[in-house]
């Protein structure tokens, strides 16, 4: 069955901090993985989209890792700011499915930054 | 550029009573669109796609159905609402081939 974990499912950082938000899963054959933020009461945006051949992305101060060999990616936050407070969903596609079954969601993290 | 509208934006609705929300796709064409429920801390559920007019597919049995009129039209629906249907409900729309999934603002259903 084809399956996204996230880890944390919560985090409390201070403003300025670092942080790493994880996903694995069990998605199979592979196509893409994407990084969307939902800040409270509104619909997720779109971070990061990746490949199968693509390591690393970033945009801005988020930066994506991804391991298609252990099915496990990353997002990693740089110098949070308070704006940053959000649930951060990963979201992988299986190859060659129907229309309905190619978006697989995490459960999400939900991040807090605090002054 | 494309633009997807939702609403209403917050809708509280008594038991039994019927339930209309609406989605509109603008800059694009012939998209495949989705209903999806978000429950507290809780992952997104997909309720409904379409990949055309008239073409609808249900993912979970329920209180609730889609139908799709125009091309970049989404309306979810419901006859009489029940207790466990209040959530937040997100449309989106995708084009076939670019991996990408694009969302609404979403719309807070509180049944009472």
């Amino acid at each position: 069955k084809n399956q996204v974990e996230q880890s944390p499912q919560s985090l409390i950082i201070l403003e300025g901090k670092n942080c790493t938000l994880q996903c694995n899963y069990t998605v199979s054959p592979f196509s893409n993985l994407r990084w969307y933020k939902q800040d409270t009461g509104r619909g997720p945006v779109s971070l990061t989209i990746m490949t199968f051949s693509e390591n690393t992305k970033s945009n801005g101060r988020y930066t994506a890792t991804l391991d298609a060999d252990t099915k496990q990616s990353s997002l990693h936050i740089t110098a949070s700011q308070l704006s940053d407070s959000a649930s951060y969903i990963c979201v992988v596609s299986p190859r060659g499915v129907s229309y309905g079954q190619n978006f697989v969601f995490g459960p999400g993290t939900r991040l807090s930054v605090l002054p | 550029s494309q633009t997807i509208h939702q609403w209403p934006a917050t809708l509280v609705q008594p038991v039994g009573s019927p339930l209309s929300l609406e989605c509109t796709v603008e800059g694009t064409s012939n998209p495949n669109l989705y209903w999806y429920r978000q429950a507290a801390g809780r992952g997104l559920q997909l309720l409904f796609y379409s990949v055309g007019i008239g073409q609808i597919s249900s993912e979970v049995p329920q209180n609730l159905s889609a139908s799709r009129p125009q091309d970049r039209q989404f309306i979810l629906s419901s006859k009489k609402l029940l207790l466990s249907d209040s959530g937040f409900y997100l449309c989106a729309w995708s084009v076939t081939g670019t991996g990408e999934l694009f969302f609404g603002e979403g719309s807070r259903l509180t049944v009472l």
